[in-house]
């Protein structure tokens, strides 16, 4: 069973702070996927690292796939406000079988 | 381009009963996946449609079903009610990139069971 893991948990930062979110797993994804989710509404795509190794930028954001795809980072730089809300990973199984979420780090950013 | 539908957004029932939830994904988008987000497990997948076959299914009872119609619009059927089944049950279409598998998310219907 492929499972993610995902720290912390729980964040509450100030407004203009650095942070980073961590998902770990023990198994090999294709890809590994990052969405939001703000209250009531379902998780939105902010991206998809297919490459081990691979870094992709967002604005503020950034993301970092494992060189062994087994893990992510997520780095936002400077926080505002509106980057409050539940950051989600999820991975692709290599044959494509259904796509894992970790449980998710809810994160508030106080102005 | 419209996004993922999702009909009825809220619902109560009491325990015993069952209810079917509505989902209209992006045009063009012939996958259809369900999930149950509760705080305490998070989101765990239903099962999956595509073509009007379940592909994949989760680790749910079988009193959770579905189907899928040609048009691509799916329903979700949940027997027999319980009181852990109050959640936000959410549809999610994909164009089934087997590469990177994006989901598009609808904004969820929420069951409350009483």
């Amino acid at each position: 069973t492929q499972l993610l893991e995902q720290s912390p948990q729980f964040l509450s930062i100030q407004e203009g702070e650095n942070l980073t979110v961590y998902c770990n797993s023990s198994s090999v994804f294709s890809s590994l996927q990052w969405y939001r989710q703000e209250p009531g509404e379902g998780p939105v795509l902010l991206v998809t690292v297919v490459t081990g190794g691979e870094v992709k930028k967002l604005k503020r954001l950034t993301f970092q796939f494992g060189d062994a795809r087994k893990d992510s980072s997520l780095h936002i730089t400077a926080a505002q406000p509106g980057d409050t809300g539940l950051y989600l990973c999820a991975g692709v199984g290599t044959s494509y079988d259904k796509v894992i979420f970790g449980p998710g780090t809810s994160l508030s950013v106080i102005p | 381009k419209a996004g993922v539908t999702q009909t009825p957004r809220y619902l109560i029932k009491t325990r015993g009963q069952q209810v079917t939830l509505s989902c209209s994904p992006i045009s063009g988008h012939r996958s259809v996946s369900w999930y149950q987000q509760t705080p305490g497990q998070g989101l765990q997948f239903l099962f999956e449609y595509f073509s009007e076959t379940q592909r994949n299914k989760g680790n749910f009872p079988g009193r959770f079903s579905g189907r899928q119609f040609s048009n691509s619009r799916s329903e979700m059927n949940v027997s027999t009610l319980e009181l852990g089944d109050s959640a936000l049950y959410l549809c999610a279409s994909s164009l089934v990139d087997r590469n990177t598998g994006e989901l598009f998310f609808g904004e969820g219907s929420r069951l409350t069971v009483l």
